[in-house]
Order: structure tokens, then C-alpha cells, then sequence
């Protein structure tokens, strides 16, 4: 069964860091025809595309309200995908969900989302 | 950057046809997604490629891009429809994924 867990969310403090992981599993992670991403859900709200890795060329893009205070990264050996959070801010606080994407055709599997809080 | 635009809600009764749109500029020279989520769980992709179902997709759900309008339909809505829907596209201009602000389905 493809899976991704998340795991890493947690109460912290405005200008605090934080590290999420995701642990995939049930198929080949660092096959080219998929690549990673990071979506986050504020409380009540809509979707927010946070982040995606090319497998293909470990190509990193950022959505903007993160660029320059988020890192993703991954493991292709430990297939594990990974979003590095500084600076945080009382509006980074969601659920984040760590999202596969097959050859463009889409978001096809997601995880269940960690909790992130930031509050003082 | 790209924006797409959903309304808000949709409500309709049982048995119905549930049309939700998606507009963007020139959206037909998109490839849009749609996802559907239910309370409390992940987003499930419904419709790729504009129309094309995944594999468990129900044939209820249908899609059509043109112009400047995406479209996502629902045929004999039934209670387990209810969720919200997002469209979302590649915007090549930016490299960054782009959702649509949701439409909230209820099934009366």
C-alpha cells in the first residue's frame, strides 16, 4: 500500500524553527516520475501549495510566502521527504500535509497532515 | 501570479447536478486537477489532465476545461458528495502549483 507519514508538527514560539518529515513508503521514492511536495491548511481555510522537489533533478520550489525561510529536502535512501522551517509566524500555523505528484497529473497521494502552532 | 477563482458554495438537492467552476485567464491552455476533501480527512485527487478519473474516481465526476472556465460535475449528487472542492494548475510562468479557493458542496 503507498503511504506517506508525516511526522515532526508541534506547538512552537513566533521566530522559531521547526523540522517536518515524511516517511514514504509502498512505492519507489526516488523514481523520476514522481515528484514531492508540501501542501499546508490553515484552520478553516483553503489549500496552500507550500513546496515541491524534482526527483528528477532535486529542483527546489517555493511558494512565496515561504521562499527564503523554508528548505525542502530528502532522503532518497531513507525515502523520506523533509521541509526545514525557520522564522516561523503566527500564519505558518496549519496542517501540513506532504503530498506525492505523479508526472504532472496531479497531487495522487497524500499523507494525513502534522499540526503545526505558532504561538507565543 | 496565476489566480483561480471558485465560488464559495454550492447547494443543491439529492439526485441533482452539481456544476463547480474554476476560472483563471486562458485556463483552457491549462492542465487542471480537482480534489475533493471531506471534514476532518486529506485531500483525494477526483479528476488529472482536465477530465481523466483516477483509478476508484466514480463516473458521477466529470470535468471540462475551455476558455477561460474549468468545470467539475457531479452528476446524481447524494449525500456523500458533500465536501470541498479544489481546482489547482501548474502555472509555468511562476513554477508554482496554484488551488483555487474551494467550493463548499451541500447536499440539502
Amino acid at each position: 500500500e503507498v503511504q506517506l507519514l508525516e511526522s515532526g508538527g508541534g506547538l512552537v514560539k513566533p521566530g522559531g524553527s521547526l523540522r517536518l518529515s515524511c516517511a514514504a513508503s509502498g512505492f519507489t521514492f526516488s523514481n523520476y516520475i514522481y515528484n514531492m511536495n508540501w501542501v499546508r491548511q490553515a484552520p478553516g481555510k483553503g489549500l496552500e501549495w507550500v513546496s515541491t522537489i524534482m526527483t528528477i533533478n532535486n529542483n527546489k520550489k517555493y511558494g512565496d510566502s515561504v521562499r527564503g525561510r523554508f528548505t525542502i529536502s530528502r532522503d532518497d535512501a531513507k525515502s523520506s521527504l523533509f521541509l526545514h522551517m525557520n522564522s516561523l509566524r503566527v500564519d505558518d500555523t496549519a496542517i501540513y500535509y506532504c503530498v506525492r505528484e505523479y508526472q504532472g497529473r496531479g497531487m495522487d497521494v497524500w499523507g494525513r497532515g502534522t499540526t503545526v502552532t505558532v504561538s507565543s | 501570479s496565476y489566480v483561480l477563482t471558485q465560488p464559495p458554495s454550492v447547494s443543491l438537492a439529492p439526485g441533482e447536478t452539481a456544476t463547480i467552476t474554476c476560472g483563471g485567464s486562458n485556463i483552457g491552455g491549462y492542465s487542471v486537477h480537482w480534489y475533493q476533501q471531506k471534514p476532518g480527512q486529506a485531500p483525494l485527487l477526483v479528476i488529472y489532465y482536465d477530465f481523466r478519473r483516477p483509478a476508484g474516481s466514480p463516473e458521477r465526476i466529470s470535468g471540462s476545461n475551455s476558455g477561460n472556465t474549468a468545470t467539475l460535475t457531479i452528476s446524481r449528487v447524494e449525500a456523500g458528495d458533500e465536501a470541498d472542492y479544489y481546482c489547482q494548475v501548474w502555472d509555468t510562468n511562476s513554477d508554482h502549483w496554484v488551488f483555487g479557493g474551494g467550493t463548499k458542496l451541500t447536499v440539502l
